[in-house]
């Protein structure tokens, strides 16, 4: 079966660093993907991870080892604002998305 | 980028009724896709609109529950019908970019709660 695990909740502190793991068993890989969802609005695009090693954009980064089926997305500076919800998804080898229960992040003052 | 209109943004609906649920996008693109998320859940893709083809449902969606149009490649509608309360949930368009026609923008959302 298909599966994507990452942690339900997380709490970090204002200007502070945090890191969100998710590993994944899918059949094939076509992709690694982060969301980022705030209550009551939809989904936007992070990040894309399709070879191995670290993507940074910003604040964020996200990095990916094929060989282990792990991805983590990185978030520095932290701001009250990065209270959200993330998503992992991958495109398996049907280029289908298949999401990660999403971790809850909250960011305390 | 893409801008994605998406409505009603909420209804509350009797059940047995239908609703209709409208996602304009303000470019063409070739794939859209309908999903639904329960609150503090993830998301269940429903089905992927082509234009010009049949939608393409996922296991445990029905067309005829979830009957979907296609008919350019801005515009796509959605319909719940014969509503019961477990359709209760926010029903998301979503549009294909990035690589591999990925999700990349999603509508804003349509909570529906029916009762």
């Amino acid at each position: 079966g298909q599966n994507i695990d990452q942690p339900t909740e997380m709490t970090a502190t204002e200007g502070a660093i945090v890191q969100i793991n998710c590993t994944y068993q899918t059949s094939g890989f076509n992709g690694l993907f982060w969301y980022q969802q705030h209550a009551g609005e939809a989904p936007t695009f992070l990040s894309y991870n399709v070879l191995d090693g670290l993507e940074e954009k910003g604040r964020f980064s996200s990095f990916l080892s094929r060989s282990k089926g792990y991805s983590y997305l990185l978030l520095k500076e932290l701001q009250m604002k990065d209270s959200a919800s993330y998503f992992c998804a991958v495109k398996d080898s049907n280029y289908q998305l298949i999401w990660g229960a999403g971790t809850k992040l909250i960011i305390k003052p | 980028s893409a801008v994605i209109s998406q409505k009603p943004s909420r209804d509350i609906c009797q059940r047995g009724t239908s609703l209709t649920i409208q996602c304009q996008v303000d470019s063409q693109v070739t794939m859209m896709f309908w999903y639904r998320q329960q609150p503090g859940q993830s998301l269940t893709l429903i089905a992927t609109a082509n234009q010009g083809s049949e939608a393409t449902y996922e296991s445990g969606f029905v067309i005829d529950k979830f009957p979907i149009s296609r008919p350019n490649l801005t515009f796509s509608t959605l319909t719940v019908s014969n509503m019961s309360p477990e359709d209760s949930s926010i029903y998301l368009c979503s549009v294909g970019s990035l690589p591999e026609n990925t999700e990349a923008f999603f509508g804003q959302g349509t909570r529906l709660t029916v009762v």
